[in-house]
């Protein structure tokens, strides 16, 4: 199955650590992606494979995956990454879903 | 520079054809594969589908499968999204990106179109 489950919400407070995970069967097989969403703007990705981030993402974004759970940390939390963030991972038909997205706000 | 610039804000009756396009620049087009991603006003991200430049068929989301056609013009470095038929529910923002072939990357989608915004009301 390539069904992916994310918590609708999380909050933390500015300059705190948040850890937004995904769990899903398909996360045994293959690593998830993760992606930032804010209104109005294309989708961003901030990590990659099972802990690799992309030009430009800053080091407080880290990765893990253990058995069929994917996270998403954020040290030193900052207002600017306050939005939408979706995991994505693929499944053994060569198929792929995205998680239902969790917000996170930054109080 | 990567660049994948998509085809403007669409809007259509239902039963109405419709093709966007994603034209990709900067890099070469016929080692990546592509995948559309629509977001319905509202909801979260949805895999549509992707094509990979160096297999004949594209692979379709079960849920859009047989109602939607992604296509690839190699020669000018386009990839397509097609609808025979629309749909009041195919009203959403439709992204186009490149997606890395690899498994250690997880297949992740790298690169993203600014987004093309199909409204479908009668």
């Amino acid at each position: 199955s390539s069904e992916l489950t994310q918590d609708p919400a999380v909050s933390v407070a500015l300059g705190q650590t948040v850890t937004i995970t995904c769990r899903g069967d398909s996360l045994r097989r293959y690593y998830a992606t993760w992606y930032q969403k804010k209104p109005g703007q294309a989708p961003v990705p901030v990590m990659f494979g099972r802990s690799s981030r992309p030009s430009g993402i800053p080091e407080r974004f880290s990765g893990a995956t253990a058995g069929s759970t994917s996270s998403l940390t954020i040290t030193g939390t900052q207002a600017e990454d306050e939005g939408d963030y979706y995991c994505y991972c693929r499944d053994s038909a060569g198929h792929h879903a995205f998680g239902g997205g969790t917000r996170l706000s930054v109080l | 520079e990567v660049q994948l610039v998509q085809s403007g804000a669409e809007m259509k009756k239902p039963g109405e054809s419709l093709t966007i396009s994603c034209k990709a620049s900067g890099y070469n087009f016929s080692t990546s594969s592509f995948t559309w991603v629509r977001q319905v006003p509202g909801k979260g991200l949805e895999w549509v589908g992707k094509s990979d430049p160096r297999e004949s068929q594209a692979t379709y989301s079960p849920s859009l499968e047989g109602h939607v056609t992604i296509s690839i013009d190699k020669a000018i470095g386009t990839v397509y999204l097609r609808w025979p038929s629309l749909q009041t529910s195919d009203t959403a923002i439709y992204y186009c990106a490149r997606q890395l072939t690899d498994f250690w990357s997880g297949y992740a989608l790298d690169e993203w179109g600014q987004g093309t915004l199909v409204t479908v009301s009668s």
